[in-house]
């Protein structure tokens, strides 16, 4: 079955640390790939996404992640994170399959707690 | 209103109650969707509508009954639901397919 592995379910760093958040998942064919953050209080947001081109996207708030085909990863980082990217951050894969549904498949979720 | 809205909010109901819950997108997406986020648990995708046509059932109870009048709104109406369906009920909606997906609040809800 599809699955979508998010490793570090709790992370709590001290403003100004790097970041770097795991994403596997399991498929075998063409994916997108995405970052969601949902802020305290708040609805889920985009933070970036991955259709094609570029393996290393942008996102906004100074995010970026790598796709690395052969480890069929998606991992999201920040050189230096702030008190307000305190946020849980889910990782999602659209499997490009025939069935043009625009399913979702979502990780756990992590909790990122920065400290000032 | 702008994105995508949901109500209610916040919705307590019995095990014998109906209630519906109600999400409208102002993006002009063409698709629309409901995720059940419960506690410790990823999302997961209950249904998808596609230009109003059901594209996607996740083998969802019939408890849970979906309707799509147009592709602005989206209902979920509730019938004599189980405790263990408390939990946060969100919307999306994308232009389709692969397009990324906007999420409203969500209605959390108990059911007692």
């Amino acid at each position: 079955a599809q699955s979508v592995s998010q490793h570090n379910h709790h992370v709590i760093l001290s403003e100004a640390a790097s970041l770097e958040l795991g994403c596997n998942y399991s498929y075998g064919g063409t994916v997108n790939l995405f970052w969601y953050v949902q802020y305290p209080g708040q609805h889920l947001q985009l933070l970036l996404k991955y259709f094609s081109g570029d393996p290393l996207v942008k996102g906004i708030k100074g995010f970026e992640a790598e796709f690395i085909k052969s480890k069929f990863s998606f991992n999201l980082r920040k050189p230096s994170v702030q008190w307000s990217d305190t946020a849980e951050y889910f990782c999602a894969v659209n499997p490009r399959g025939s069935s043009n549904t625009g399913k979702l498949i979502f990780g756990q979720g992590t909790t990122l707690q920065v400290k000032p | 209103e702008t994105g995508v809205t949901q109500t209610p909010r916040h919705l307590v109901m019995g095990m014998t109650n109906k209630k519906s819950l109600k999400c409208e997108q102002h993006l002009g997406h063409n698709a629309m969707y409901w995720y059940k986020q419960s506690a410790k648990k990823p999302l997961e995708l209950m249904f998808v509508y596609n230009f109003k046509e059901q594209t996607e059932n996740n083998s969802v109870p019939s408890r849970f009954s979906p309707e799509c009048p147009n592709s602005s709104h989206l209902f979920l109406h509730l019938h004599t639901l189980q405790p263990e369906d408390s939990a946060l009920y969100l919307c999306a909606s994308s232009q389709g397919g692969w397009d990324p997906q906007y999420f409203g609040p969500g209605t959390r809800l108990t059911v007692l």
